[in-house]
């Protein structure tokens, strides 16, 4: 089965930037979705399709794909922005959703 | 708005069943593809089960299959997720959350319902 790796944790000073790294074999030539998860609370898509972000999210949240490798960085990084971060994709040659298994986020 | 709200969590003993509810909202229900998603306490995200829009597609994780159902009644736009032959191992928030029209990623999500599974 398909698997995605994350670091368990990164951690970042304010205003500084943040890269979460999701690794997968050929990850590059799926379409990769992240998700931010703040205690207590469900999961929110952050960016999608590799590098799209939903409406509401804001810029200083962007995605990159390729080989074997996928990033999401977070740019000028708040307080607001500590939280869980999983990377997720489709496997489509098993027909399942396949998560990372999370990064905490931690702002210094 | 567009809304997700699970229901049928509790505590439950090893063996026993459960099922549990996810009512949508705010949006065309029958137009979507639906997921469960769990977590187990203090642990990341776990993919449970897919229904396509129109039922004729479901997918489980081995971990399931075999002892869940997924379902959905688009006439009353809810999603259900029937467990059987419960495990201690399935202890977790349960999360509903819809597929986007376009992506398999998850733009909606419920706020959970806890499953217990202890003698």
């Amino acid at each position: 089965s398909y698997v995605l790796t994350q670091p368990p944790s990164v951690s970042v000073a304010p205003g500084k930037t943040a890269r979460i790294s999701c690794g997968g074999n050929n990850i590059g030539s799926k379409s990769l979705h992240w998700y931010q998860q703040k205690p207590g609370q469900a999961p929110v898509l952050v960016v999608y399709d590799d590098s799209d972000r939903p409406s509401g999210i804001p810029e200083r949240f962007s995605g990159s794909n390729s080989g074997n490798t996928a990033t999401l960085t977070i740019s000028r990084v708040e307080a607001g922005d500590e939280a869980d971060y999983y990377c997720q994709v489709w496997d489509s040659s098993s027909d399942h959703v396949v998560f990372g298994g999370g990064t905490k986020l931690t702002i210094l | 708005q567009v809304h997700l709200v699970e229901s049928g969590g509790g505590v439950v003993q090893p063996g026993r069943s459960l099922r549990l509810s996810c009512a949508a909202s705010g949006f065309t229900f029958s137009s979507y593809a639906m997921h469960w998603v769990r977590q187990a306490p203090g642990k990341g995200l776990e993919w449970v089960a897919f229904i396509s829009y129109d039922v004729n597609n479901k997918y489980y994780a081995d971990s399931v299959k075999g002892r869940f159902t997924i379902s959905r009644d688009n006439s009353e736009n809810t999603l259900y997720l029937q467990m059987n032959s419960l495990r201690a191992e399935d202890t977790a928030v349960y999360f509903c959350a819809r597929r986007t029209g376009r992506y398999d990623a998850f733009d909606i999500w419920g706020r959970g319902t806890l499953v217990t599974v202890s003698s």
